[in-house]
């Protein structure tokens, strides 16, 4: 069974780095056509894709309108050899305040597996 | 982007009833639809992908509809573990985006 663990600092200050990692048991970073994501959900608010990084390696970010900034401001790496991936987010203001999950898709842009989920503050 | 609008964004319902949710895409997304249940303080669940294929282990009251911009999500029967926040998601292209939620409450 495919599980998910998100781990890292629960409070984060104003313009430093956000590092998470997400630790995957039941399945291998690297085997299989799998889309490996990390999404955040703002406390109250819905949900909203960060990226994902592919088992082969590659990566896409959200280039979305309403967060320009996103996209230069986040890295998606792979660790094959602890069996994770690692978010880091640069710059970090409060509206970067969420519940971050990590996640796995189905089959494609979709996602089946998720971590339990960890909340990052950022504040002073 | 591709824009997601789900409605309503709440509603009450009965134990028993039928209860159905849109989600319309702001372009033509095909079946590219995915459906979540989400419950305070846990990570979304899917229920249905490919606008209504039913996921395994999901219960069969739950069905989804729809192709192209308008979609629908569909309780039959709706029961106590099902209060919760519903979700649709483009699986079409990045950025994947989300539609803002519908809360099912207890009337």
């Amino acid at each position: 069974q495919v599980q998910l663990q998100e781990s890292g600092p629960g409070l984060v200050r104003p313009s430093e780095t956000l590092s998470l990692t997400c630790t995957v048991s039941g399945d291998s970073v690297t085997s299989g056509n799998y889309y490996w994501s990390w999404i955040r959900q703002a406390p109250g608010k819905g949900l909203e894709w960060i990226g994902y990084i592919y088992y082969s390696g590659s990566t896409d970010y959200n280039a979305s309108v309403n967060h320009p900034s996103l996209k230069s401001r986040v890295t998606i790496s792979l660790d094959t050899s602890k069996n994770q991936f690692s978010l880091r987010m640069t710059s970090v203001t409060a509206a970067d305040t969420a519940v971050y999950y990590c996640a796995r898709d189905r089959d494609g842009y979709n996602f089946l597996y998720w971590g339990q989920g960890l909340l990052v503050t950022v504040s002073s | 982007d591709i824009q997601m609008t789900q409605s309503p964004s709440s509603l009450s319902a009965s134990v028993g009833d039928r209860v159905t949710i849109t989600c319309r895409a702001s372009q033509n997304i095909n079946s590219y639809l995915i459906w979540y249940q989400q419950k305070p303080g846990k990570a979304p669940k899917l229920l249905i992908y490919t606008a209504s294929r039913l996921q395994s282990g999901v219960p069969s009251r739950f069905s989804g509809s729809g192709s192209g911009t308008d979609f629908t999500l569909t309780i039959n029967g709706l029961q106590p573990e099902d209060f919760a926040t519903y979700y649709c998601q483009q699986s079409y292209f990045t950025p994947l985006t989300f539609g803002g939620g519908t809360k099912v409450e207890i009337k």
